[in-house]
């Protein structure tokens, strides 16, 4: 069965340091991913989506991902954070076949002044 | 555009009474979606839609109905509210085959 598992539940960076938020999926066929944050208090906003193509993807607000198969990962980075990225951040997939986004359990983001 | 949005924001529930939840959005998106958050539990799907007078079951569908009587409206009911039902609802919507979901803001539900 399909799965996403986000390892890290809180990471605390400091601002303008950078930032790497890892993602591991488990499923057989071609994925599509996706990241998506949260701010508090709010919905869920797209960051960036990776469909095929070229495996480093870049989104809004800074934010890139790199999709490596052979670790079935999809890990998020930012090369300096603000302190308006305090959030939490989702990693999802989904494909033609499942039809529906499958969602990790999030990392909480804090960040330190 | 008001995108997605949820009705009401709020609510307190007492065991055993029903309520509804509304999703409206305004982006003529044919599919729409019911998730609840839970802390250390990221999103899970309840029920979906894939366009009006559809329904489909997710991954966590007991307790919970729907309709989709209009394609802009989604309803999701608790015909016996249970405490453990006390979460964040989540609505989204989106285009067939599009994959990216726009989300409404949530509905906090507290059943005592």
């Amino acid at each position: 069965a399909q799965s996403v598992t986000q390892p890290d539940i809180h990471i605390t960076v400091s601002e303008g340091a950078s930032l790497e938020l890892r993602c591991n999926y488990s499923y057989g066929a071609t994925p599509y991913l996706f990241w998506y944050v949260q701010s508090p208090g709010q919905g869920l906003q797209l960051l960036l989506k990776y469909f095929s193509g070229d495996t480093l993807v870049q989104g809004i607000k800074g934010f890139e991902a790199e999709f490596k198969r052979s670790q079935s990962s999809f890990n998020l980075r930012k090369p300096s954070v603000h302190w308006s990225d305090a959030a939490e951040y989702f990693c999802a997939v989904s494909s033609p076949l499942l039809q529906k986004l499958v969602f990790g359990t999030g990392t909480r983001l804090l960040v330190s002044p | 555009n008001a995108g997605v949005t949820q009705t009401p924001k709020f609510r307190v529930l007492k065991t055993g009474q029903s309520m509804t939840l509304l999703c409206a959005q305004d982006m003529n998106h044919e599919y729409m979606y019911w998730y609840r958050q839970d802390p250390g539990m990221g999103l899970r799907l309840i029920h979906y839609s894939v366009g009006e007078g559809t329904t489909a079951k997710g991954e966590v569908p007991d307790g919970y109905n729907v309709s989709r009587l209009k394609k802009q409206n989604f309803l999701l009911g608790l015909e016996s509210a249970a405490p453990s039902q006390t979460s964040v609802y989540f609505c989204a919507s989106s285009y067939p085959g599009s994959y990216e979901q726009y989300f409404g803001p949530g509905t906090r539900l507290t059943v005592t």
